[in-house]
């Protein structure tokens, strides 16, 4: 357990509504990733951080925005949701120095756009 | 770019008996780190080995070991006197060793649903 929390656990919206997943780490770690995982696709990196303020895209960011306004809480928001955003959402933090760094994962959210 | 094959979309397993879960992977980087992370019905991400491409040696964890052929490109993940505790969705993952900003993170394989009959 890293001590990753991610809220809501469950959510249920409307196409077009705007949507935010929190992840809350406990232990001070310096990069933070969101990931989704669809059926037959695996887990693929939406965004991420490397420090307060500091993100960057990953493989899906269409859609997406983030926000690291302190070290703790890494957001993701879903400025208009679509159904194609339907999917399970995994936060994840690295731990370790970087020959021994690790992910170590949230325990998900799982999102449905109606 | 970096890809990921898990070849095996379901396996399934004998109580007690091994299996073995195949993964490959297609990069020109030769430093990198691969990954085996488990998931259960609970659908929590669990690390379940990791190997260094510099190592020769190949990992092993309790009963969770691997084979990792670096010319081939190959990891493949051996359980050993399967439970029914692994029953699970099996990701291999791979991350570059490359350490400039986001180089962490990680690239997933499609997944192997591995069953175990009692």
């Amino acid at each position: 357990d890293a001590g990753i929390t991610q809220s809501p656990r469950h959510k249920v919206t409307e196409t077009g509504t705007p949507v935010t997943l929190r992840c809350h780490q406990t232990e001070n770690h310096r990069y933070m990733y969101w990931y989704r995982q669809d059926p037959g696709h695996g887990l693929r990196l939406i965004h991420y951080s490397y420090g307060v303020k500091d993100t960057d895209k990953g493989e899906v960011s269409d859609g997406y925005s983030v926000s690291r306004s302190k070290t703790e809480d890494f957001l993701l928001t879903l400025e208009s949701a679509t159904s194609s955003q339907t999917s399970v959402y995994f936060c994840a933090i690295s731990a370790g120095l970087a020959d021994q760094e690790t992910q170590y994962f949230g325990p998900g959210t799982r999102l449905l756009v109606l | 770019a970096q890809t990921v094959t898990q070849s095996q979309p379901e396996m399934s397993v004998q109580e007690a008996e091994t299996v073995t879960l195949s993964c490959t992977y297609d990069t020109s980087e030769s430093d990198y780190y691969l990954f085996w992370y488990k998931q259960p019905p609970s659908r929590q991400m669990i690390l379940v080995i990791r190997q260094e491409a510099y190592k020769q040696q190949n990992a092993t964890e309790n009963r969770f070991s691997v084979n990792f052929q670096k010319a081939a490109k190959s990891f493949s993940l051996k359980i050993s006197d399967s439970q029914l505790g692994d029953a699970a969705m099996y990701f291999c993952a791979y991350r570059s060793a490359f350490s400039g900003a986001g180089s962490y993170q990680l690239t997933f394989g499609k997944g192997t649903k591995l069953s175990v009959i009692p």
